[in-house]
């Protein structure tokens, strides 16, 4: 019954290195998400996407980048690693593709830890 | 600046217990979540509401949109519901400054239930 699935549980890479995280959705879901959560800071909205190809800022975008080349697919991609980004990374999607409706549930992947060395 | 509290951060209790979890947000919403978050990362949408109550096996959300203020409850609480419990807000017309969907998470209330 898998819904959101991220393909690494635990990476750990050395400073300087490329890093792709990957979310594949099988519930034919519009949008998508990556966050970030720290102790302390809750959940932070890094990228996100409303269709094949397309990507928006969150609220903490720099040092990240995204690729959306199929509906089921969403790719976080750090093309530098650096310590401060060692973190939580987690991957959601929800259904409808307006954004801002306030009525969208989230369905969450089981999160990918990342260590930076 | 919109904001969502959450109170306790931190609640440990012993099972069979009535928990309460309390969120506080600063402006208009359109819809409130309740996330729980167990060890090692999964995140389980609860509830979405706007508001009343909701109910869901020992699981009850209450809102109050004139007060800002919403309420998780778990009644004859167990072992297996310790995780952490995450409210997240959508502000009224939000774009910006609270991500996609216009979501604002709270910093979660971390919930240990003893046996």
């Amino acid at each position: 019954d898998v819904k959101v699935t991220q393909s690494s549980r635990y990476l750990v890479k050395r400073t300087g290195e490329k890093v792709f995280l990957e979310c594949v959705q099988d519930m034919d879901h519009e949008n998508m998400f990556w966050y970030r959560q720290d102790p302390g800071l809750g959940l932070r909205l890094i990228y996100f996407s409303y269709d094949v190809k397309m990507k928006e800022k969150g609220d903490i975008p720099e040092g990240y980048s995204v690729s959306r080349e199929k509906k089921e697919r969403f790719s976080l991609i750090l093309e530098s690693a650096s310590t401060n980004q060692t973190s939580m990374y987690l991957c959601a999607s929800s259904l409808y593709g307006n954004g801002y409706s306030g009525a969208n549930v989230l369905t969450f992947g089981a999160g990918s830890r990342l260590t930076v060395l | 600046k919109n904001e969502v509290e959450q109170s306790p951060q931190n609640l440990t209790a012993q099972e069979g217990e009535f928990i309460t979890i309390n969120c506080s947000y600063s402006v208009g919403i359109s819809a409130l979540h309740w996330l729980q978050q167990h060890p090692g990362g999964g995140i389980v949408s609860l509830f979405m509401l706007s508001s009343g109550k909701k109910k869901h096996g020992r699981l009850i959300a209450t809102i109050n949109i004139q007060e800002k203020h919403s309420s998780l409850h778990i009644t004859a609480s167990h072992p297996r519901d310790s995780a952490v419990y995450i409210c997240a807000v959508t502000f009224l017309r939000a774009r910006g400054g609270g991500g996609a969907d216009g979501l604002t998470f709270g910093k979660g209330t971390h919930l240990i239930i003893q046996p």
